[in-house]
């Protein structure tokens, strides 16, 4: 059975980082394309990053230059390193894999940024 | 990018109805549309992926239909659990979603 894992959210200060994880289960993720989408309080959905089976990755513009995603093939981990926080940061985080009957998604992490 | 427009914006409709719900790509992206229910406080549900394909357990009131630019999901028949929003998903070029359809049941 295919799972998406998040965690790593929580309260964090304006300028400040973190780093969300997705672990996965049932699948490899150096085989798939994983992405990051988001969901600020009250709104929609919003694309956040993705990294594809090669390795290749394409950011939002709201957040190029400041988050980064990667994977650890051997962890079978997906991650989102956040930095300089800004309080639109606040949402939702789910991880997401694309694949040939469809998507998978987790459940999803809250980021509230705030001082 | 590729932008999504998503209409109506607000649905409300009565347990029988036939729904029907739009999505307009700015550009061709052939049949790589994706569509979602969400639930407060949940995650997205996928119901249709590669337009009109039916995810797994979805039950077959819900279908899609639709390429290259224009999309519709379709529900034959409301029923009282089919409240919430519902977004398009584009993944032809990187991922972009339209802005919502927020389902009522009058």
């Amino acid at each position: 059975e295919v799972q998406l894992v998040e965690s790593g959210g929580g309260l964090i200060q304006p300028g400040g980082s973190l780093r969300l994880s997705c672990a996965a289960s049932g699948f490899a993720v150096s085989s798939n394309y994983l992405s990051w989408v988001r969901q600020a309080p009250g709104k929609g959905l919003e694309f956040v990053s993705l990294i594809y089976s090669g390795g290749g990755t394409y950011d939002a513009d709201s957040v190029k230059g400041r988050f980064t995603i990667s994977r650890d093939n051997s962890k079978n981990t997906l991650y989102l390193q956040m930095n300089s926080l800004r309080a639109e940061d606040t949402a939702v985080y789910y991880c997401a894999r694309q694949h040939n009957s469809g998507w998978n998604w987790g459940q999803g992490t809250l980021v509230t940024v705030s001082s | 990018d590729i932008q999504m427009t998503q209409s109506p914006s607000t649905l409300s409709a009565s347990v029988g109805d036939r729904v029907t719900i739009t999505c307009r790509a700015s550009q061709s992206i052939s049949i790589w549309l994706a569509w979602y229910q969400q639930k407060p406080g949940k995650a997205p549900k996928l119901l249709i992926y590669k337009a009109s394909s039916l995810e797994s357990g979805v039950p077959s009131r819900f279908s899609g239909s639709g390429s290259g630019t224009e999309f519709t999901l379709t529900i034959s028949s409301l029923q009282p659990d089919d409240f919430g929003t519902y977004y398009c998903q584009q993944y032809s070029t990187y991922i972009t979603f339209g802005q919502g359809t927020r389902l009522e049941i009058k």
